[in-house]
């Protein structure tokens, strides 16, 4: 089918621990890969995205490779901090004739101090 | 640039009322969507539109109108209003033509229906 499968939440970590969020997608073709972030009580906003497979996305100390051996673009942070709590959604960008996104579910972070 | 805005931030309704979510982008976008965010369910595409005069059902329309007779603007009808269309509502916008697939997101609008 059609989707956007990460890993489920909650997930709790305390500050400076390492992060990795999963995400694996289905696509017939290389379409773009994206990481959202949402703070609380605010809309979602990109964090990094990958156009084509190899590519690394970053920002802000998050990575993500698009892997199309095993349609993966997990999210990787070395040390969180507290300002990083918030929901983070993987997303798989339009192919095949349509022009939606494909969202996962959505991981819900909370970093303590 | 304003992005993409949404009018009301928050609203509280009675059941069978009526009333449209305001949403508008100032970059030219193509394409415009509305979601919905519900605990544990993510984000549900309601309807979309490539275009004006152009628009789509997305995964859960019943109960939503939209229409797009300006590329600018892409309001939410919602005609009777439930209880279970209590949510908070994103709209969002992107080009489809030539350029980062990039999909951008308005600040949302939280909805409570009694």
């Amino acid at each position: 089918g059609d989707s956007v499968t990460q890993m489920e939440g909650p997930v709790t970590l305390s500050e400076e621990a390492f992060l990795t969020i999963n995400c694996t997608y289905t696509a017939t073709g290389y379409p773009s890969l994206f990481w959202y972030v949402q703070y609380p009580g605010e809309g979602l906003q990109l964090l990094l995205k990958a156009t084509k497979a190899d590519d690394k996305g970053s920002n802000k100390g998050f990575e993500a490779t698009y892997r199309k051996e095993t349609t993966s673009f997990h999210l990787e942070k070395g040390s969180v901090q507290v300002s990083d709590s918030a929901v983070y959604f993987c997303a798989r960008g339009p192919q095949g004739g349509s022009e939606k996104l494909v969202f996962g579910k959505g991981t819900k972070l909370t970093v303590n101090p | 640039n304003a992005g993409v805005t949404q009018t009301p931030k928050f609203q509280v309704l009675k059941t069978g009322q009526s009333m449209t979510l305001q949403c508008a982008q100032d970059m030219n976008h193509e394409y415009m969507s509305w979601y919905r965010q519900d605990p544990g369910m993510g984000l549900r595409l309601i309807h979309y539109s490539v275009g004006a005069g152009i628009t789509d059902q997305g995964e859960v329309p019943n109960g939503y109108n939209v229409s797009r007779s300006t590329t600018e603007d892409f309001p939410l009808r919602l005609l009777s209003a439930a209880p279970s269309q209590t949510s908070v509502y994103f709209c969002a916008s992107r080009l489809t033509s030539g350029g980062s697939d990039e999909q951008f997101f308005g600040p949302g609008t939280r909805l409570t229906v009694l």
